[in-house]
């Protein structure tokens, strides 16, 4: 099975700044990758998918790159809609596997 | 408009059964591959299974394979997570979520509580 890693597990941040999480793959994924965002007691909203491409409706102040085995999420000047917890997952083959999460919060 | 909607989960005791549902509305029910995902309380996600759209190809996470069966009947629009021998790790919220365009459709969820 693929393992996801993701980096930082939670990270601290104010309004207004610039982040970025990490997500690697144990293996290459050929980009198959999505990023979801997750608010308490709701489903995951995706953000980004094939590593790179806005969902539709999605603003763009996220943004998602890499390729390989190495991927980043990057959400600019964050607003407080935006603290959430945000997940990477592949899809390049089964069993498809997420990332661990990593969770945003105010400073 | 994609809707999913979820249903079946209740309190069951370990070694129970359980099948969840999973009604799908709004596209091409049999074009798409539909996926289990679950969610213990406090804990991240964990995808569980998945179908093709036929219903030809099944795929399992290792914590479950042997004991979830998932299916679909794409007359009914609907797909199946068959659960035995269930055990308190089992406990979670089941979500299904729509394949295809980066997993844009996801149901609201399904509580599922193993506990005697």
């Amino acid at each position: 099975d693929i393992q996801m890693t993701q980096s930082p597990s939670s990270l601290s941040a104010s309004v207004g700044d610039r982040v970025t999480i990490t997500c690697r793959a144990s293996q290459g994924i050929n980009n198959y990758l999505v990023w979801f965002q997750q608010k308490p007691g709701k489903a995951p909203k995706s953000l980004i998918y094939l590593a790179s491409s806005l969902q539709s409706g999605v603003p763009s102040k996220f943004s998602g790159s890499g390729s390989g085995t190495d991927f980043t999420l990057t959400i600019s000047s964050l607003q407080p809609e935006d603290f959430a917890t945000y997940y990477c997952q592949q899809y390049n083959s089964y069993p498809y596997t997420f990332g661990q999460g990593t969770k945003l919060e105010i400073k | 408009e994609v809707q999913l909607l979820e249903s079946g989960g209740v309190l069951v005791q370990p070694g129970g059964s359980l099948r969840l549902s999973c009604a799908a509305s709004g596209f091409i029910f049999s074009s798409y591959a539909i996926y289990w995902v679950r969610q213990a309380p406090g804990k991240g996600l964990e995808w569980v299974s998945g179908v093709s759209g036929s219903g030809g190809g099944t795929y399992y996470a290792d914590s479950v394979k042997g004991r979830f069966t998932i299916s679909r009947d794409n007359s009914k629009n609907t797909v199946y997570l068959q659960m035995n021998n269930l055990r308190a790790d089992d406990t979670a919220v089941y979500y299904c979520a729509k394949g295809g365009a980066g997993f844009q459709h996801w149901g609201q969820g399904t509580l599922v509580t193993v506990s005697s």
